[in-house]
């Protein structure tokens, strides 16, 4: 597609569950990022994958969060055993490279834990 | 630590009136960006700013950079209802590094 894909848009999960979200970025771009959005607020920054090098993970909050980017492509970020307080909007976004260049965002994946 | 602050948190106008919605920093910036975000999707950007100093106008949107390059504005001239939304910056420290946003500015137009 043109755009970023995030799946699932919406996932309700038990405390204490581990979960997957995806992000299929635009094709061609070089750069993505994971951010968490509580509540209307701003964008807490996640991690950023730019192409091959070693991800910037100093937003990570705890060990319980993970990404990966299989193939400079598809990113997964994995939370393992979820917390209340991981409920937020993960939002996921790409863009062409690491200079000047706006980011495009995904819809998000609206995460709750019950 | 909030790095970037934006000013008011909530703004609710009429329609036609003027509005500026303010973000501010300690740091320098190699670049600022502006994004609006509605309900259920994910921000889109406005436009990317990179001289202390510049001006940039899109339509009824006027953006500025401060000369410093820590400060921006966003000047919003006849606000339509169609302006409502959440109003993020988004700071750079380098090109080669990720941005961080500001805690945005809900802003809210009355017909």
């Amino acid at each position: 597609g043109a755009g970023v894909s995030q799946s699932p848009s919406n996932k309700v999960t038990e405390k204490g569950k581990d979960v997957e979200l995806r992000c299929d970025p635009i094709s061609g771009h070089t750069a993505l990022y994971w951010y968490r959005q509580s509540l209307g607020q701003g964008l807490e920054f996640l991690i950023y994958f730019q192409g091959n090098s070693a991800p910037d993970k100093s937003g990570l909050p705890s060990d319980r969060f993970s990404a990966e980017r299989t193939g400079g492509s598809v990113s997964t970020l994995t939370i393992q055993r979820t917390q209340q307080e991981d409920s937020a909007v993960y939002l996921c976004a790409s863009s062409l490279g690491s200079g000047d260049y706006g980011y495009t965002f995904g819809s998000g994946t609206r995460l709750t834990v019950v | 630590t909030q790095l970037l602050e934006q000013s008011p948190q909530f703004l609710s106008i009429q329609e036609g009136e003027n509005l500026t919605v303010y973000c501010n920093s300690s740091s320098v910036f190699s670049s600022l960006q502006w994004y609006r975000q509605e309900p259920g999707e994910g921000p889109v950007l406005l436009v990317t700013v990179v001289t202390g100093g510049e001006v940039k106008k899109l339509k009824r949107l006027t953006f500025q950079f401060g000369d410093a390059r820590k400060d921006s504005s966003l000047h919003i001239t006849a606000a339509q209802p169609g302006d409502t939304g959440l109003y993020l910056c988004a700071g750079r420290y380098s090109s080669a590094s990720k941005i961080i946003f500001g805690s945005g500015t809900r802003l809210s137009i009355r017909p």
